[in-house]
């Protein structure tokens, strides 16, 4: 089955503009997470989807970040307007749903701002 | 608390086993997971384990767990060079992945 896909796979923008990351998770998948990983660190978890509704955003610097999921399936995360510290891998995770279940991971999108 | 803890680098020789060790903080941990992460790619799902067990094999990775002691650890049998990556544990507690920083393994010839 295909796995999860994101696109691009690398942006470089300057401080203050504005970005915007896509994420296509694995089909039938009913849960989607966006994730920031800072060089040298592990995952932090930004926001939660189950379907197109938000389970967890606490994470998410909301003043900057948005993320929606539509139609339940595909979903976009933007950043307006970056800072530096953004800079970042943003990664993209799925799951079928429900306590327990795996979370598959994308390729990531790797954010250089300067 | 979801502190999740690794040691950050290990070196070990090709075709030696290697012993990634972590620890979490979180007692009500349903699940704990290792990841593999090379260069440039995202997360591989490597294994996982229910907190009610305390050892897992599959293949060439053992995973044992110590829920007393809230220790994690992943011994990779007969380490090859395709095994160089960062390896990450990872927690579950409700939805939520909690992951630690990650150890780079190096597979040295």
């Amino acid at each position: 089955e295909a796995g999860v896909a994101q696109s691009p796979r690398y942006k470089i923008i300057e401080k203050r503009q504005s970005v915007a990351f896509w994420c296509n998770p694995i089909s039938g998948h009913a849960t989607l997470y966006w994730y920031q990983q800072i060089l040298g660190q592990g995952p932090k978890l930004l926001i939660q989807f189950q379907n197109n509704g938000v389970v967890d955003d606490s994470q998410l610097p909301k003043d900057r970040f948005s993320a929606e999921r539509l139609k339940g399936v595909d979903s976009t995360l933007k950043i307006q307007p970056a800072k530096l510290e953004d800079s970042a891998v943003y990664l993209c995770a799925s799951s079928l749903g429900g306590v327990g279940e795996t979370q598959y991971f994308g390729p990531g999108t790797r954010l250089l701002v300067l | 608390g979801e502190d999740v803890e690794q040691s950050l680098f290990l070196s070990v020789r090709e075709g030696d086993s290697s012993v990634i060790n972590c620890t979490y903080t979180d007692s009500s941990s349903t699940y704990l997971y290792w990841y593999k992460q090379e260069p440039g790619a995202g997360l591989q799902l490597l294994t996982y384990i229910f907190s009610n067990m305390d050892m897992k094999q599959d293949q060439r990775l053992t995973v044992l767990l110590n829920k007393k002691d809230k220790h994690l650890s992943l011994r990779i049998a007969d380490t090859q060079t395709g095994d160089s990556a960062i390896y990450f544990c990872a927690e579950r507690s409700d939805y939520k992945l909690s992951f630690g920083a990650g150890t780079t393994v190096t597979v040295r010839a």
